[in-house]
């Protein structure tokens, strides 16, 4: 069954640092997205991709992230320069439509120290 | 009010025993619901789509009231293997804009 990979599985990181997680979504599916889970808390939304910008963005998407996909496989999310608050699992999905059911990879743990 | 507000649980339940969590949206316009299930330090998994109608799936059933703005999951003959956190999941204008609740715990004991 096709699935949703990331890496890397665990990422520790000094406070200021730039990070890039990488997320290969599955392979038919055409909208990719972000979310983070801190410690404890729900899963909140990030953003949403489709033919490669931005379709959609969460208040908690400031001017430290950035989200790419640079060739026809790989969708990464960039911190600019982490905070001690950006530690969470960050979680990348895709789907095959819009509202379609998002499938979720097993996510990265960021550690901001 | 919470956008996608759950019963905060845990619950913990005998093996066999049938179980009910509740959920209530705020967004009248949202369109798209969904149980997602989560394992310990795991990804979300999708358990099932609500529908209208209602929907079933073996031992799982999800029920939709717009009116009230309320979806339900009922687990039957609960296993071991059903522990989990259990995410009610509304998608608000039919984009891609997915809203999780906090989430419900269930254990389930021998």
């Amino acid at each position: 069954e096709p699935e949703v990979t990331q890496t890397p599985s665990h990422q520790v990181t000094q406070m200021g640092q730039e990070v890039i997680l990488r997320c290969v979504p599955i392979s038919n599916h055409l909208y990719f997205y972000w979310y983070r889970q801190i410690l404890g808390q729900k899963v909140e939304f990030l953003v949403s991709f489709y033919n490669n910008e931005i379709s959609e963005k969460s208040e908690i998407f400031d001017d430290q992230f950035s989200v790419e996909r640079p060739d026809g496989s790989n969708f990464t999310l960039k911190i600019r320069s982490t905070k001690l608050e950006d530690s969470a699992m960050y979680f990348c999905a895709s789907s095959a439509d819009l509202a379609d059911t998002q499938y979720f990879g097993p996510g990265t743990r960021l550690t901001v120290l | 009010r919470k956008e996608v507000e759950q019963d905060p649980g845990p619950f913990n339940v005998p093996e066999g025993a049938t179980v009910a969590f509740n959920c209530t949206y705020s967004n009248s316009a949202s369109q798209s619901f969904f149980w997602y299930r989560q394992d310990c330090r795991k990804e979300p998994k999708l358990l099932m789509s609500v529908y209208s109608s209602g929907n079933e799936d073996g031992r799982f059933t999800a029920q939709l009231n717009r009116a009230s703005q309320y979806i339900s999951l009922l687990i039957r003959d609960s296993k071991l293997s059903d522990s989990a956190t259990y995410l009610c999941v509304v998608n608000r204008f039919n984009n891609n804009d997915m809203r999780f609740g906090a989430g419900t715990r269930l254990t389930v004991k021998p």
